[in-house]
């Protein structure tokens, strides 16, 4: 089966805890995102990747890092400085600049929840 | 910043009626897309219209794009229970896709 698969699905941290999402793909390719979302709302992007061991600060990147060591790969950690952090995670792949930046496919995302 | 901005934010309506969805966006474009998400689930794109594109269509979809207006419709034909979820639409420079709020929409059987 070719997609993009997070864990967990589901995720409690205490507050001052840096918690690690996990992001694979196996669809070859080369741009990967990460996007939140907060209920009724639209997503917003976090950070993005273009290519391996390169990525960018979307939208709200404050109180998250990520790394992008390996292609399939794009794990996002959410650190304490994050201080509204309950909310659902979506990562997200597409060909990027080599197939113009075409249709994004999605996770199926992980809930968040801060106790 | 949200670059799109849907409208209606909810929508109700009968099986078999038709349902359209407005969306207008700020800045150019190459390509605007429509994505669909379930309720907790990731989203599913359903189709993307390119800027030099005024309509496209995809079984029962309709997707129209306006660049002087700023705004695309999606038009769901003949609509069934299983329709009901939110549906985005997404543009923006580059890969850098910026969303809307969504609208929900609500097919009763």
């Amino acid at each position: 089966d070719g997609g993009i698969t997070q864990s967990p699905k589901y995720l409690f941290r205490k507050e001052g805890q840096n918690v690690t999402l996990s992001c694979e793909q196996n669809l070859n390719h080369d741009a990967m995102y990460w996007y939140r979302q907060d209920p009724g709302q639209g997503l917003r992007l976090i950070y993005y990747s273009q290519i391996v061991n390169d990525f960018q600060k979307g939208d709200i990147a404050e109180g998250y890092s990520v790394s992008r060591e390996k292609k399939e790969s794009f794990p996002l950690t959410v650190t304490s400085a994050q201080k509204n952090p309950t909310a659902f995670y979506l990562c997200a792949s597409n060909q990027g600049a080599s197939g113009r930046y075409n249709e994004q496919f999605f996770g199926p995302g992980t809930r968040l929840t801060v106790l | 910043s949200q670059q799109g901005e849907e409208d209606p934010q909810a929508l109700s309506i009968q099986e078999g009626e038709n349902a359209t969805m407005n969306c207008s966006y700020k800045t150019s474009i190459n390509n605007l897309q429509w994505y669909r998400q379930n309720s907790g689930r990731g989203l599913v794109h359903l189709i993307l219209i390119r800027s030099n594109e005024r309509e496209k269509h995809s079984g029962r979809l309709r997707v129209t794009l306006d660049t002087s207006k700023k705004s695309s419709s999606l038009l769901i034909t003949a609509s069934r229970a299983a329709d009901t979820a939110s549906y985005f639409c997404a543009s923006g420079p580059g890969g850098k896709l910026i969303f809307g709020q969504g609208t929900e929409l609500s097919v009763k059987p």
